[in-house]
């Protein structure tokens, strides 16, 4: 079965300091793999997505992730964290053919220092 | 391009009693994914239609069912509340068949409708 492991159910960074929010999936064929971010009562937005082109993909807002094989991870960084950064985020997988279940890790929730 | 719209906002039910979520989905979609996220969880997939017939269904009883209209837009149905499905219901629709091919079948989400069990 597909699943992703995200370490650290919360991460505080300061302003302007790195951002990493980590992702494992297990898979014995090559996924299909998602960051979304949610704010407080609303629905998820697509921050960048994997889908076997580049292995470092460049999404919305300044985020960033790779996909390393080896290690089976999708890291989320980015360079310089913002207050508005402050969220939640959720790695997700999916797997080509067959219906489109997209299967989320719990989440890691982002807090931002001033 | 009108985006993925839900209704109602918010609920408030009694345990035992039955509700209906509706989906509005988004332009030239055909599919639509329905998830329930619980306070402090990841999304879990409930089910997805397709062309007005389910498509797939993940771990859920057979009391959470759902219909899809010729319009694309969908229901999700849900009989018998227990005090563990207050959630927040998610709605996600796509394009299963376009031109650009499976992997670029990106799912859009609506802002769910967060439901409340007494």
């Amino acid at each position: 079965a597909q699943s992703v492991t995200q370490l650290g159910s919360h991460v505080s960074v300061s302003e302007g300091a790195l951002v990493l929010l980590r992702c494992n999936y297990s898979s014995s064929v090559p996924p299909y793999l998602f960051w979304y971010v949610q704010y407080p009562n609303q629905g998820l937005q697509l921050l960048l997505k994997y889908t076997s082109a580049a292995t470092l993909v460049k999404g919305i807002n300044g985020f960033e992730a790779e996909f390393k094989k080896s290690e089976t991870s999708f890291h989320l960084t980015k360079p310089s964290a913002h207050m508005s950064d402050a969220a939640e985020y959720f790695c997700a997988v999916r797997y080509s053919g067959g219906y489109q279940k997209v299967t989320f890790g719990t989440g890691t929730k982002l807090q931002v220092i001033p | 391009e009108t985006g993925v719209t839900q209704s109602p906002t918010h609920l408030i039910k009694t345990r035992g009693q039955q509700v209906t979520l509706r989906c509005s989905s988004q332009s030239g979609h055909n599919t639509v994914s329905w998830y329930q996220q619980a306070l402090g969880q990841g999304p879990q997939f409930i089910f997805q239609y397709y062309r007005e017939e389910e498509n797939g269904r993940g771990n859920f009883p057979p009391r959470f069912s759902g219909l899809q209209f010729p319009n694309y837009s969908s229901e999700l149905n849900v009989n018998a509340l227990e005090l563990d499905d207050s959630a927040l219901y998610l709605c996600a629709s796509s394009l299963i068949g376009g031109r650009e091919g499976p992997a670029y079948n990106e799912q859009f989400f609506g802002p769910g409708t967060r439901l409340t069990v007494l």
